[in-house]
């Protein structure tokens, strides 16, 4: 069966500062994808970035990139610079495919200080 | 190109009850998703649907249904309420049926079941 671990329930992180958000999966199926969804207080889920299993390269968006480390079973979000904006509860996610479901993680909230 | 929809954003409604929610994804996206938010389960995964196809459904009993129409729009419905739906229900929007790297949120609709 398919899982995701985040084991840092709570980060505190100085402004402007780098973040890496922990993220562990488990997984038999040698095709999936891997997201990380920013999730403010209002609610809505906020696609951060993708990776899949076959890609070679870590996905890059802007601030936000994923260290994959597929040997390990790891995808880390790392957050440069951060913002205060980047408060927020932070997921991470996986999925098999088409029509499948996505399957979170517990989550990180993440607190940026000014 | 408009985001993914939810109506209405807030429900407060009673136990035995039955309440309909409603989701219209991008324009053009196919696929929509259902989960529920809640503090101790986390995000869990209600069913997907395809082209007015459910083509998967998580764990949640039958009182959870839902459908979707030909313009792609979806409608979740949970009858005989209970406290425990007290959530916040999510839909996911995918493009042309493929998982792996869109799928975009709205905003969701939080239920309060008194």
């Amino acid at each position: 069966a398919q899982k995701i671990t985040q084991t840092q329930p709570g980060m505190f992180v100085q402004e402007k500062e780098a973040v890496t958000l922990d993220c562990t999966y488990d997984t038999s199926d040698p095709s999936y994808g891997l997201f990380w969804y920013k999730q403010p207080s209002s609610g809505e889920m906020i696609f951060l970035i993708y990776q899949g299993s076959y890609d070679q390269q870590n996905a890059t968006e802007g601030r936000y990139s994923l260290n994959f480390q597929k040997a390990r079973k790891s995808a880390n979000l790392v957050i440069s610079a951060s913002q205060l904006g980047d408060s927020a509860m932070y997921f991470c996610a996986m999925t098999k495919g088409e029509g499948d479901k996505i399957i979170f993680g517990k989550g990180t909230r993440l607190h940026i200080l000014p | 190109k408009a985001g993914v929809t939810q109506t209405p954003r807030y429900l407060i409604k009673t136990r035995g009850q039955q309440v309909t929610l409603s989701c219209s994804p991008i324009s053009g996206h196919r696929s929509v998703s259902w989960y529920q938010q809640t503090p101790g389960q986390g995000l869990q995964f209600l069913f997907e649907y395809f082209s007015e196809t459910q083509r998967n459904k998580g764990n949640f009993p039958g009182r959870f249904s839902g459908r979707q129409f030909s313009n792609s729009r979806s409608e979740m419905n949970v009858s005989t309420l209970e406290l425990g739906d007290s959530a916040l229900y999510l839909c996911a929007s995918g493009s042309s049926g493929y998982a792996y790297n869109e799928q975009f949120f709205g905003p969701g609709t939080r239920l309060t079941v008194l």
